[in-house]
């Protein structure tokens, strides 16, 4: 079945790298993606990785797919406190029409 | 290019009434999905459509939901007789074409009391 796996929490000082963990079920997927969701706010997509790539490098995020254990992460360089937000990855299912969503991260910035 | 636009914000149903959520896609946009995120959870997949077209509702409840695209106009999620387990946020996505990208509007917190 379709079911996307997020740890709940992850706290990080100010300057560091965070790392968010995701695993997946549909290895079908296209795409995998990453968003950021604010509080009270919609979702932002802040990038995504085509599932014949390995990794993707945009500025200070990072995505590393590893498609045999069906794991991606996103990797967060000089961590910030504007980056405290929930981070959902999603996996394309149903030929990409619609997105499987993970519970979310929240990501805890302290200074 | 103004981003995907959903109103209203906030809404606020008794039981029983009916609720219109309206999504207007980016420009340019032709495909819109609809998804409920509940409160503690992530986003489901609800509807997905393209004008005057319903292309997969495998997500949408089969009661009491009902979702349209028309040609002129915006999106509308359709709620009849609401129950006080459809409080949740109801987001729209649209896309240029099928796949990858899918942009998020605000979102429409609905409340039922």
């Amino acid at each position: 079945g379709e079911d996307v796996e997020q740890s709940l929490f992850l706290s990080v000082r100010e300057g560091d790298s965070s790392v968010i963990n995701c695993t997946y079920t549909d290895s079908s997927s296209t795409y995998l993606y990453w968003y950021k969701q604010e509080p009270g706010a919609g979702l932002q997509l802040l990038t995504y990785i085509f599932s014949n790539m390995d990794m993707k490098q945009d500025q200070r995020l990072t995505v590393l797919l590893n498609k045999k254990d069906k794991h991606l992460s996103l990797r967060i360089a000089d961590t910030q406190t504007g980056d405290s937000a929930i981070y959902f990855c999603a996996e394309d299912t149903g030929g990409g029409n619609k997105l499987t969503f993970g519970t979310g991260t929240q990501l805890k910035v302290e200074l | 290019n103004a981003g995907v636009m959903q109103n209203p914000r906030h809404l606020v149903r008794r039981r029983g009434q009916e609720a219109r959520l309206r999504c207007s896609p980016m420009k340019g946009h032709s495909h819109v999905y609809w998804y409920r995120q509940l409160p503690e959870e992530g986003l489901k997949f609800m509807v997905y459509l393209q004008k005057e077209n319903i292309i997969d509702e495998s997500g949408m409840p089969k009661e009491r939901f009902s979702a349209e695209f028309p040609k002129e106009g915006p999106s509308i999620l359709r709620i009849q007789q609401v129950v006080r387990g459809d409080s949740a946020a109801y987001f729209c996505a649209s896309s240029p074409r099928q796949g990858p990208e899918q942009y998020f509007g605000p979102g429409t917190r609905l409340t039922v009391t």
